[in-house]
């Protein structure tokens, strides 16, 4: 069975400071990995996948992850955080014959202070 | 292009009541995927719908069922409500065929749910 973690429930962080954001999948079959977004009294929004390929992804809004097969992570990372981040993060994983199944971690709060 | 709308977008209902949660997918998509996300939780596979029938189910009782309309909409009924039905619930469309491409899931904003 697949299982995603997300070390942190919650990351405070500074204007314009970097941030990472930590998720773990477990998984004995290839699987899809997604970072999504949840800004206050919204819906998820979609900020990046990684199917296949470059192991690197980047979104339009600065963020980027790195799939890491032989750690089983998919890590996201931002250079420079801007107030508008802030948001609840979550990670999910996708078996490759599961469309639509995903499998979500508990979700980071990212709060970002000025 | 129009996206996911879900309705109501608020409820309260009491222990033991039915409800029905509403979902219009996006344009052109043909899958819906229903979600229970919990109060701090991250979002919790309940089932999907493809061709109107349902197409993989998650960890949830019989009492949660769901309907796919030709024109790809689809309901959430939640029968004889327990105090921890209350959540978010979202509905997800995609463009996928039975079996799944990966596809992006489009989410609607969701309907909170309150049972007391």
């Amino acid at each position: 069975a697949q299982s995603v973690t997300q070390l942190d429930s919650q990351v405070p962080v500074f204007e314009e400071a970097p941030v990472e954001l930590r998720c773990n999948y477990s998984s004995s079959v290839s699987v899809y990995l997604f970072w999504y977004v949840q800004y206050p009294n919204q819906g998820l929004q979609l900020l990046l996948k990684y199917l296949s390929g470059s192991t690197l992804v980047e979104s339009i809004n600065g963020f980027e992850a790195e799939f890491n097969k032989s750690q089983t992570s998919f890590h996201l990372r931002k250079p420079s955080v801007h107030i508008s981040d802030t948001a609840e993060y979550f990670c999910a994983v996708i078996r490759d014959n599961q469309g639509g199944k995903l499998i979500f971690g508990q979700g980071t709060e990212l709060s970002v202070k000025p | 292009e129009t996206g996911v709308t879900q309705s109501p977008t608020h409820l309260i209902k009491t222990r033991g009541q039915q409800v029905t949660l509403r979902c219009s997918s996006q344009s052109g998509h043909n899958t819906v995927s229903w979600y229970q996300q919990a109060l701090g939780q991250g979002p919790q596979f309940i089932f999907q719908y493809y061709r109107e029938e349902e197409n993989g189910r998650g960890n949830f009782p019989p009492r949660f069922s769901g309907l796919q309309f030709p024109n790809y909409s689809s309901e959430l009924n939640v029968n004889a409500l327990e105090l921890d039905d209350s959540a978010l619930y979202l509905c997800a469309s995609s463009l996928a065929g039975n079996g799944g491409a990966t596809g992006e899931l489009f989410f609607g904003e969701g309907s909170r749910l309150t049972v007391l």
